[in-house]
Protein backbone atom coordinates (compact mmCIF):
# COMPACT_ATOMS: atom_id res chain seq x y z
CA UNK A 1 0.00 0.00 0.00
CA UNK A 2 0.87 3.71 -0.08
CA UNK A 3 3.55 4.86 2.43
CA UNK A 4 5.06 7.65 3.77
CA UNK A 5 8.47 7.91 4.88
CA UNK A 6 9.64 10.97 6.97
CA UNK A 7 13.12 11.62 8.26
CA UNK A 8 15.17 11.75 10.57
CA UNK A 9 12.73 10.59 13.49
CA UNK A 10 14.20 13.05 16.03
CA UNK A 11 16.47 15.94 15.89
CA UNK A 12 18.04 17.77 18.79
CA UNK A 13 19.41 21.47 17.87
CA UNK A 14 20.77 24.15 19.57
CA UNK A 15 18.39 27.46 19.94
CA UNK A 16 19.39 29.38 16.58
CA UNK A 17 20.31 26.40 14.24
CA UNK A 18 18.43 25.65 11.41
CA UNK A 19 16.47 22.64 10.96
CA UNK A 20 15.17 20.49 8.62
CA UNK A 21 12.82 17.20 7.74
CA UNK A 22 12.26 15.63 4.68
CA UNK A 23 9.16 13.26 3.34
CA UNK A 24 8.79 10.82 0.64
CA UNK A 25 6.02 8.96 -0.87
CA UNK A 26 5.83 5.91 -2.31
CA UNK A 27 3.75 7.09 -5.39
CA UNK A 28 2.98 10.44 -6.57
CA UNK A 29 0.75 13.08 -4.60
CA UNK A 30 -1.85 15.22 -5.99
CA UNK A 31 -1.02 17.39 -2.49
CA UNK A 32 0.81 17.26 0.82
CA UNK A 33 -0.26 18.59 4.11
CA UNK A 34 1.64 19.60 7.13
CA UNK A 35 0.77 19.18 10.36
CA UNK A 36 2.58 20.41 13.73
CA UNK A 37 1.79 18.47 16.82
CA UNK A 38 3.27 19.65 20.11
CA UNK A 39 4.02 17.60 23.50
CA UNK A 40 0.52 16.07 24.56
CA UNK A 41 -1.16 17.95 22.13
CA UNK A 42 -3.06 17.72 18.82
CA UNK A 43 -2.14 18.04 15.55
CA UNK A 44 -2.27 21.61 13.61
CA UNK A 45 -3.07 22.37 10.22
CA UNK A 46 0.41 24.47 9.04
CA UNK A 47 0.09 24.30 5.20
CA UNK A 48 -1.04 23.03 2.42
CA UNK A 49 1.01 22.02 -1.55
CA UNK A 50 -0.39 21.61 -4.41
CA UNK A 51 1.86 22.47 -7.51
CA UNK A 52 4.97 20.23 -8.75
CA UNK A 53 7.76 22.65 -6.93
CA UNK A 54 5.70 24.85 -4.65
CA UNK A 55 7.67 26.49 -2.76
CA UNK A 56 5.88 28.46 0.61
CA UNK A 57 6.99 30.41 3.45
CA UNK A 58 5.45 31.40 6.76
CA UNK A 59 7.74 33.27 8.89
CA UNK A 60 10.93 31.11 9.55
CA UNK A 61 9.07 27.61 7.41
CA UNK A 62 9.71 27.19 4.31
CA UNK A 63 8.08 24.11 2.88
CA UNK A 64 8.97 22.29 -0.70
CA UNK A 65 7.09 20.11 -2.74
CA UNK A 66 9.29 18.67 -4.85
CA UNK A 67 8.95 18.80 -8.73
CA UNK A 68 7.88 14.98 -9.09
CA UNK A 69 5.68 15.56 -6.49
CA UNK A 70 6.62 12.46 -4.40
CA UNK A 71 9.03 14.27 -2.49
CA UNK A 72 8.54 17.54 0.64
CA UNK A 73 10.46 19.09 2.73
CA UNK A 74 10.25 21.44 5.88
CA UNK A 75 13.09 23.80 6.67
CA UNK A 76 12.52 25.83 9.81
CA UNK A 77 15.39 28.87 9.90
CA UNK A 78 16.88 29.64 13.44
CA UNK A 79 15.31 27.47 15.76
CA UNK A 80 13.19 28.65 18.74
CA UNK A 81 12.61 26.66 22.05
CA UNK A 82 8.24 27.24 20.34
CA UNK A 83 9.33 25.06 17.06
CA UNK A 84 9.07 21.93 19.59
CA UNK A 85 7.19 19.68 18.83
CA UNK A 86 6.42 16.72 16.11
CA UNK A 87 5.86 17.56 12.37
CA UNK A 88 4.19 15.40 10.16
CA UNK A 89 3.74 15.19 6.50
CA UNK A 90 0.70 13.87 4.89
CA UNK A 91 -0.62 12.94 1.72
CA UNK A 92 -3.94 11.49 0.22
CA UNK A 93 -4.30 8.02 -0.03
CA UNK A 94 -8.13 7.65 -1.26
CA UNK A 95 -11.07 10.09 -0.84
CA UNK A 96 -11.13 10.92 2.69
CA UNK A 97 -8.18 8.99 3.88
CA UNK A 98 -4.87 10.97 4.58
CA UNK A 99 -1.83 9.08 5.19
CA UNK A 100 1.02 10.51 7.72
CA UNK A 101 4.43 10.07 7.82
CA UNK A 102 5.68 8.85 10.98
CA UNK A 103 7.13 12.19 12.24
CA UNK A 104 10.37 14.34 13.12
CA UNK A 105 10.16 15.10 16.73
CA UNK A 106 12.26 18.49 16.98
CA UNK A 107 13.73 19.07 20.14
CA UNK A 108 15.73 22.88 20.69
CA UNK A 109 18.07 23.53 23.56
CA UNK A 110 18.23 27.10 24.52
CA UNK B 1 -15.72 29.52 17.22
CA UNK B 2 -15.52 26.14 18.69
CA UNK B 3 -13.53 23.48 17.40
CA UNK B 4 -13.71 20.07 17.01
CA UNK B 5 -14.79 18.80 20.54
CA UNK B 6 -14.40 15.38 22.11
CA UNK B 7 -14.87 13.31 25.09
CA UNK B 8 -14.06 11.89 27.15
CA UNK B 9 -10.44 13.24 27.20
CA UNK B 10 -9.13 10.52 29.45
CA UNK B 11 -11.35 7.24 29.99
CA UNK B 12 -9.94 4.28 31.39
CA UNK B 13 -11.52 0.95 30.78
CA UNK B 14 -10.85 -2.80 32.04
CA UNK B 15 -10.28 -5.43 29.54
CA UNK B 16 -13.86 -7.10 28.17
CA UNK B 17 -15.42 -3.85 29.21
CA UNK B 18 -16.72 -1.20 26.09
CA UNK B 19 -15.22 2.41 25.37
CA UNK B 20 -17.53 4.81 23.85
CA UNK B 21 -15.79 7.92 22.19
CA UNK B 22 -17.56 11.04 20.97
CA UNK B 23 -16.91 14.28 18.90
CA UNK B 24 -18.80 17.15 17.76
CA UNK B 25 -16.79 18.40 14.62
CA UNK B 26 -16.36 22.36 13.76
CA UNK B 27 -19.77 23.72 13.21
CA UNK B 28 -20.60 23.53 9.49
CA UNK B 29 -18.36 20.71 8.81
CA UNK B 30 -19.89 17.60 7.21
CA UNK B 31 -16.46 15.52 6.68
CA UNK B 32 -15.51 13.39 9.95
CA UNK B 33 -12.77 11.40 10.19
CA UNK B 34 -10.96 8.99 13.25
CA UNK B 35 -7.59 8.52 13.77
CA UNK B 36 -4.71 6.71 16.53
CA UNK B 37 -2.31 7.78 18.27
CA UNK B 38 0.13 5.02 19.55
CA UNK B 39 2.72 6.52 21.64
CA UNK B 40 5.89 7.86 19.56
CA UNK B 41 4.06 6.64 16.58
CA UNK B 42 2.25 8.86 13.81
CA UNK B 43 -1.13 8.98 13.49
CA UNK B 44 -3.42 6.15 11.52
CA UNK B 45 -6.56 6.42 9.62
CA UNK B 46 -9.50 4.90 10.50
CA UNK B 47 -12.61 5.77 9.35
CA UNK B 48 -13.98 8.42 7.23
CA UNK B 49 -17.58 9.68 7.67
CA UNK B 50 -20.30 12.10 6.53
CA UNK B 51 -23.25 12.38 7.97
CA UNK B 52 -25.22 8.99 8.43
CA UNK B 53 -22.73 7.54 6.13
CA UNK B 54 -19.48 5.61 6.50
CA UNK B 55 -17.18 6.63 3.51
CA UNK B 56 -14.48 4.45 4.30
CA UNK B 57 -13.75 2.39 6.82
CA UNK B 58 -10.78 0.96 5.76
CA UNK B 59 -8.51 1.54 8.38
CA UNK B 60 -10.50 0.22 11.24
CA UNK B 61 -10.17 -3.43 12.68
CA UNK B 62 -12.89 -5.84 11.40
CA UNK B 63 -14.08 -6.89 14.50
CA UNK B 64 -14.89 -4.43 17.83
CA UNK B 65 -14.81 -1.55 16.16
CA UNK B 66 -17.75 0.61 14.74
CA UNK B 67 -18.38 3.79 14.09
CA UNK B 68 -21.08 6.33 13.60
CA UNK B 69 -21.98 10.19 12.32
CA UNK B 70 -25.77 10.32 12.94
CA UNK B 71 -27.95 12.90 11.56
CA UNK B 72 -28.71 14.39 14.72
CA UNK B 73 -25.36 14.48 17.29
CA UNK B 74 -21.78 13.74 17.51
CA UNK B 75 -19.76 11.09 15.91
CA UNK B 76 -19.29 7.86 18.01
CA UNK B 77 -16.19 5.76 17.80
CA UNK B 78 -17.12 2.74 19.76
CA UNK B 79 -14.57 0.03 20.71
CA UNK B 80 -16.40 -3.13 22.54
CA UNK B 81 -14.45 -5.59 24.94
CA UNK B 82 -11.06 -3.76 24.55
CA UNK B 83 -8.11 -5.41 24.92
CA UNK B 84 -4.50 -3.78 26.01
CA UNK B 85 -3.44 -3.28 22.64
CA UNK B 86 -6.10 -0.54 21.72
CA UNK B 87 -4.68 1.41 24.72
CA UNK B 88 -3.86 4.98 22.46
CA UNK B 89 -4.78 8.30 21.72
CA UNK B 90 -7.86 8.70 19.45
CA UNK B 91 -7.98 11.82 17.64
CA UNK B 92 -11.08 13.00 15.45
CA UNK B 93 -10.54 15.85 12.80
CA UNK B 94 -13.47 17.37 10.63
CA UNK B 95 -13.00 19.31 7.47
CA UNK B 96 -15.45 21.51 5.30
CA UNK B 97 -14.35 19.67 2.08
CA UNK B 98 -12.13 17.05 1.70
CA UNK B 99 -8.99 17.66 -0.74
CA UNK B 100 -9.59 21.13 -1.95
CA UNK B 101 -6.96 23.88 -1.07
CA UNK B 102 -8.33 26.09 1.39
CA UNK B 103 -11.50 23.67 2.68
CA UNK B 104 -9.54 20.61 2.77
CA UNK B 105 -7.61 21.13 5.76
CA UNK B 106 -8.24 18.79 8.74
CA UNK B 107 -8.98 20.08 12.06
CA UNK B 108 -8.10 17.84 15.09
CA UNK B 109 -10.07 17.78 18.46
CA UNK B 110 -7.54 17.22 21.73
CA UNK B 111 -8.54 13.72 21.79
CA UNK B 112 -9.60 11.06 23.55
CA UNK B 113 -6.74 8.61 25.96
CA UNK B 114 -7.95 5.68 26.18
CA UNK B 115 -5.89 3.34 28.92
CA UNK B 116 -6.82 -0.47 29.29
CA UNK B 117 -6.23 -2.09 31.90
Amino acid sequence: GQQVMQIPQYQHVQEGEDFTTYCNSSTTLSNIQWYKQRPGGHPVFLIQLVKSGEVKKQKRLTFQFGEAKKNSSLHITATQTTDVGTYFCAGPGGPGKLIFGQGTTLQVKP
Amino acid sequence: NAGVMQNPRHLVRRRGQEARLRCSPVKGHSHVYWYRQLPEEGLKFMVYLQKENIIDESGMPKERFSAEFPKEGPSILRIQQVVRGDSAAYFCASSLDWGSPGTGELFFGEGSRLTVL
